[in-house]
């Protein structure tokens, strides 16, 4: 079945650090991906997309691209502010099964 | 303004006593969903409906039941709730042809079952 595997986290950066979460897939066929940010006491929200192979997803300073040899999807920033401090959660559209799949979510906090 | 709406945001019971959770959404999605959250097991789903009288089992659908009667509603019901269904629910919903559809989520409804 399909699957999103996400790095463990939590990861705890200074302020301007550069970000890197990584992400890889199983689906059959060609998913389309996501990156969701979830603040503190909010529902999850979407941060970027990608609908296909070498697409890049771009949002607030945040890049991801669909990496269709590796099954990846890594999710980069090169300047993090506190402000970014959430979980971050990794996420495929199956068009074939036609669902969506969350992996388990990465929790960033960023130190002034 | 477009969105999902869930209700109650709290919500604390006993054992045994049958409780629903509504969710709303006004967007005129085809696509809705419940997930649970959990620490360490991240976002699970319970239930999901592709359409209106269209629903199907997500991952952890056992102590749950849902219905679809009406395209923007999708409450979620435990007939008798357990400790071990105090979580974090979330309902969600998106198109359900475009492939680039992104979910909307609700704010949440933390359940506590004691």
């Amino acid at each position: 079945g399909n699957s999103v595997t996400q790095m463990e986290g939590p990861v705890t950066l200074s302020e301007e650090a550069f970000l890197t979460i990584n992400c890889t897939y199983t689906a059959t066929g060609y998913p389309s991906l996501f990156w969701y940010v979830q603040y503190p006491g909010e529902g999850l929200q979407l941060l970027l997309k990608a609908t296909k192979a070498d697409d890049k997803g771009s949002n607030k300073g945040f890049e991801a691209t669909y990496r269709k040899e590796t099954t990846s999807f890594h999710l980069e920033k090169g300047s993090v502010q506190v402000s970014d401090s959430a979980v971050y959660f990794c996420a495929l559209f199956d068009n074939y099964g036609q669902n969506f799949v969350f992996g388990p979510g990465t929790r960033l906090s960023v130190l002034p | 303004e477009a969105q999902v709406t869930q209700n109650p945001r709290y919500l604390i019971t006993v054992t045994g006593k049958k409780l629903t959770v509504t969710c709303s959404q006004n967007m005129n999605h085809e696509y809705m969903s419940w997930y649970r959250q959990d620490p360490g097991l991240g976002l699970r789903q319970i239930y999901y409906s592709m359409n209106v009288e269209v629903t199907d089992k997500g991952d952890v659908p056992e102590g749950y039941k849902v219905s679809r009667k009406e395209k923007r509603n999708f409450p979620l019901i435990l007939e008798s709730p357990s400790p071990n269904q105090t979580s974090l629910y979330f309902c969600a919903s998106s198109y359900k042809t475009a492939i680039n559809s992104p979910l909307h989520f609700g704010n949440g409804t933390r359940l506590t079952v004691t």
